[in-house]
């Protein structure tokens, strides 16, 4: 019930291509999905984020499509570039009768050739 | 510029002795967050303080404490490290909890021989 699974595990995509990004979360009580970004040695910085009353949200280059009934969301990287090589997390937070949540997926390692 | 700001970088311990693990914030956010983040695994929440309220998670072993003296200052007390807590701590804060944006420090890197 706890569980966020993020797949794949690891992505390697062609420069200008579209690198996709997928979480299924398991918990309704979530109401906040959020993306981050981290690169070696950093802290994760947030990427965007949706809640569930849209479907889908873009900024710039990212976009997070979101299938409430189906518990899943995803990033697509639009134009990838090799800046943006890095690990991704997808994370599922929100308050329920336990308390407050949030819980990360295992990251995906993004490698966009040049 | 605002930010989380966590001391030192890179800590070595030795098996069984105290650390303690530093974390500040210029945010005046009021919710402080402390993960621990194995090598290739996501960050694991370990608990966060809502205001001066403590929150634990279930499964973060009693080895680990926390202190939030004020809103800017948080730590981590870690009173018997084993090999197992190697890992990169990561402090985070957020204005309120629930669906609000984490600001993440740079990370405490321990070691533990």
């Amino acid at each position: 019930q706890q569980q966020v699974k993020q797949s794949p595990q690891s992505l390697i995509v062609q420069k200008g291509g579209i690198s996709i990004i997928n979480c299924a979360y398991e918990n309704t009580a979530f109401d906040y999905f959020p993306w981050y970004q981290q690169f070696p040695g950093k802290g994760p910085a947030l990427l965007i984020a949706i809640r569930p009353d849209v479907s889908e949200k873009k900024e710039g280059r990212f976009t997070i499509s979101f299938n409430k009934s189906a518990k899943q969301f995803s990033l697509h990287i639009m134009d990838s570039q090799p800046g943006d090589s890095a690990t991704y997390f997808c994370a599922a937070s929100g308050e329920y009768t336990g308390g407050f949540k949030t819980i990360f997926g295992a990251g995906t390692r993004l490698f966009v050739k040049a | 510029d605002a930010m989380v700001i966590q001391n030192p970088r890179y800590q070595v311990t030795q098996f069984g002795k105290p650390v303690t693990l530093s974390c500040s914030q210029t945010l005046n956010h009021n919710v402080m967050y402390w993960y621990q983040q194995k090598s290739s695994q996501a960050p694991k929440l370990l608990f966060h303080y809502y205001d001066k309220d403590f929150n634990n998670e279930a499964d973060t072993p009693d080895n680990f404490q926390s202190r939030r003296p004020n809103t800017s200052f948080c730590f981590l007390d870690i009173r018997s490290p084993g090999l197992g807590d190697a890992a990169m701590y990561l402090c985070a804060t957020s204005r309120g909890r629930g669906g609000n944006e984490q600001f993440f420090g740079p990370g405490t890197r321990l070691t533990v021989l």
